[in-house]
């Protein structure tokens, strides 16, 4: 069975500071893991996709996230937050046929 | 490229009423997914296409949910007779298909936002 995990629910940056949204992983088959996120009212925008190529996977809005197996972790950074970051984020992990979500972590960017 | 079409956004019903959503997904694309996202959870997968088959309904209520895809394009869910705790957004997302033993990358619609009362 697969599993996600993100770890905090709510996560306030001042705006130049760095973005560390922290997402576990369960698996019994190699993974592929996924970021979206989803600004208010819409849906959900994919940010970026680990399909086991690179480690370290870059994706849109200067957003990276690294696969970690020893830890099994995928969290997502990004060096400096703009105010247009704030969103909900949310991790997911993808097999054959079913993706599994996390719960999201909501970004708050503090001028 | 045409994104996945949804409608209507917005829908206000009272409880025991009935209601429909629609989805139009990306052309071409094999599968088809409904997702249920109330406030502050993350999306949880209702229903899952393949074509015109139902891959995955493990989640879908069946005393009061129902989805169909015709022709393998369009779909509609729809619930009857709604429940207070059916309030959130319905999600339609649609991706190319299995390759290579992955589902495909997930593409969203704006979903559409249900209040029952």
């Amino acid at each position: 069975a697969q599993s996600v995990t993100q770890l905090g629910s709510h996560v306030s940056v001042s705006e130049g500071a760095l973005v560390l949204l922290r997402c576990n992983y369960s698996s019994s088959v190699p993974p592929y893991l996924f970021w979206y996120v989803q600004y208010p009212n819409q849906g959900l925008q994919l940010l970026l996709k680990y399909t086991s190529a690179a480690t370290l996977v870059k994706g849109i809005n200067g957003f990276e996230a690294e696969f970690k197996k020893s830890e099994t972790s995928f969290h997502l950074t990004k060096p400096s937050a703009h105010m247009s970051d704030a969103a909900e984020y949310f991790c997911a992990v993808a097999g054959t046929y079913k993706y599994i979500f996390g719960t999201g972590t909501r970004l708050k960017v503090l001028a | 490229e045409a994104g996945v079409a949804q409608s209507p956004r917005y829908k206000i019903i009272e409880k025991r009423q009935s209601v429909a959503f629609w989805c139009n997904p990306i052309s071409g694309h094999a599968t088809l997914y409904w997702y249920q996202q109330i406030l502050g959870q993350g999306p949880k997968l209702l229903i899952q296409f393949q074509n015109n088959g139902v891959v995955d309904d493990s989640q879908l209520p069946k005393d009061r949910f129902s989805a169909e895809r015709l022709k393998g394009v369009d779909s509609t869910l729809k619930i009857q007779p709604a429940k207070l705790e059916d309030s959130a957004v319905y999600l339609c997302a649609s991706s190319l298909g299995v390759t290579g033993g992955f589902s495909g990358e997930l593409f969203f619609g704006e979903g559409s936002r249900l209040t029952v009362l």
